[in-house]
Order: C-alpha cells, then structure tokens, then sequence
C-alpha cells in the first residue's frame, strides 16, 4: 500500500463549481498534513497545511480526519487558474527532525470555460 | 527575496557522464532536500541534509552524490551508476523547528539522456 494514496483524476469540472479532493494516508503516527499545487513542468508550491479542526483560507477549505487517516481539499467557485495538480503531503516526524516529506502522487484539475 | 535557486534549468548528460546540479538558498533554512519526479509520479527522496556536514540517504540513493559543506548550498551529482536518470530534479528547504511551514522548492532541474 502507497503510504499517500490519491485519485490522480483528471477531474475537468466547469468554472464555478466546487470540487473536492481526497487522500489517505497509511502511517497513524503521521503529525503534519499539507495541501501543495504544482503546475504543469514547474515546482510544487505550498497551498495550505491542514489543521485537525478543518481551516480554510479563501476558497480553499482543508479537512483532516485522524481517525479515517483522511485528508480533504475542497474548492470552491473554481477559476481557471485553478487548473494544476494537487498534491497531498504527509510529515511523518514531528519538529525538531529534518522532515522528510511523503508526496501523493497528485490529483489533477482542469478547470473548464 | 528569499529563496531557493537551481542551476542549471535544463541539462542534458550523455552516457557514462557524472553531472552536478546546483541548488543555492538564503533563507537560513536548516535542512536541504533532493527530490526526483517522473511524469505522472510523486515526488521521491533521493537525499536529505539537516546540518552541514552531514547527509542522509533517501529512498531512491542509489546512482547519486551530494556534499553540504556550507549551510546554503547542497548539490547533487548524478553519477554514471543511475541508469535511468531522465527525471525533474527538485531542491527544497525547510526550517526544522517549524513544522508547519512544509518545504520551499526551487525551480527545478530537468535532466535528459542523450
């Protein structure tokens, strides 16, 4: 089992509409979540991290379920500069350790006109 | 600005070569991290530094080098053993006290076999 798995999609969802991605994780020790997006032959750029309360910052709205071992992105009104891929992002050390970040594979979104 | 830089952008190797990439950052982080993409993949570790002077393997070690003698600097070589090393080569950077910041990346190298 891939210790980050996601659905690489493509979702093509329409301008406007809410969308949401899902991930899991294997490791029950994991301490830190993140969203990243990475656009198409560029790097990843941080989007948001995710807090156990849920949090959300704009139209972005990021779940984390411990139990599940279940991360969410949800966005809302979607723009076309929304189309990239999404990568879920797990730290399995909490600070003081070099983090050695596992990346899911990535969720792509293509926002359509 | 802060930030991460990696040189060159493009880079092409031919068989049986060693190559280095650069990758150069200012902003006081501590640890330094290689990472390889193929297309439709997830990132892989290759290496990873906490403190100058000391390094640690990846997942995927195997073919490749680094050093990290100053605090800013960690380059990677590519050596004549990594059999397939057609790949988007990534550097990022972390403040290890702060989990909650993830990782700044450069821009990327991306290698080619010729």
């Amino acid at each position: 089992r891939k210790e980050v798995e996601q659905d690489p999609g493509p979702f093509n969802v329409p301008e406007g509409a809410t969308v949401a991605f899902n991930c899991t994780y294997s490791n029950s020790a994991s301490q830190s979540f993140f969203w990243y997006r990475q656009d198409c032959r560029k790097e990843p750029k941080l989007l948001m991290s995710v807090y156990s309360s849920g949090n959300e910052d704009g139209r972005f709205t990021a779940q984390l379920n411990r139990a599940s071992q279940y991360i969410s992105l949800l966005i809302r009104d979607s723009k076309l500069s929304d189309s990239a891929t999404y990568l879920c992002v797990v730290n399995p050390k909490a600070s003081g350790s070099a983090r050695q970040l596992t990346f899911g594979s990535g969720t792509q979104l293509t926002v359509l006109p | 600005d802060g930030g991460i830089t990696q040189s060159p952008k493009y880079l092409f190797r031919k068989e049986g070569q060693n190559v280095t990439l650069s990758c150069e950052q200012n902003l006081n982080h501590d640890a330094m991290y290689w990472y390889r993409q193929d297309p439709g993949q997830g990132l892989r570790l290759i290496y990873y530094s906490q403190i100058v002077n000391d390094f640690q393997k990846g997942d995927i070690a195997e073919g490749y080098s680094v050093s990290r003698e100053k605090k800013e600097s960690f380059p990677l070589t590519v050596t004549s053993a990594q059999k397939n090393p057609t790949a988007f080569y990534l550097c990022a950077s972390s403040l290890i006290q702060r989990a909650a910041d993830g990782y700044t990346f450069g821009s990327g190298t991306r290698l080619t076999v010729v």
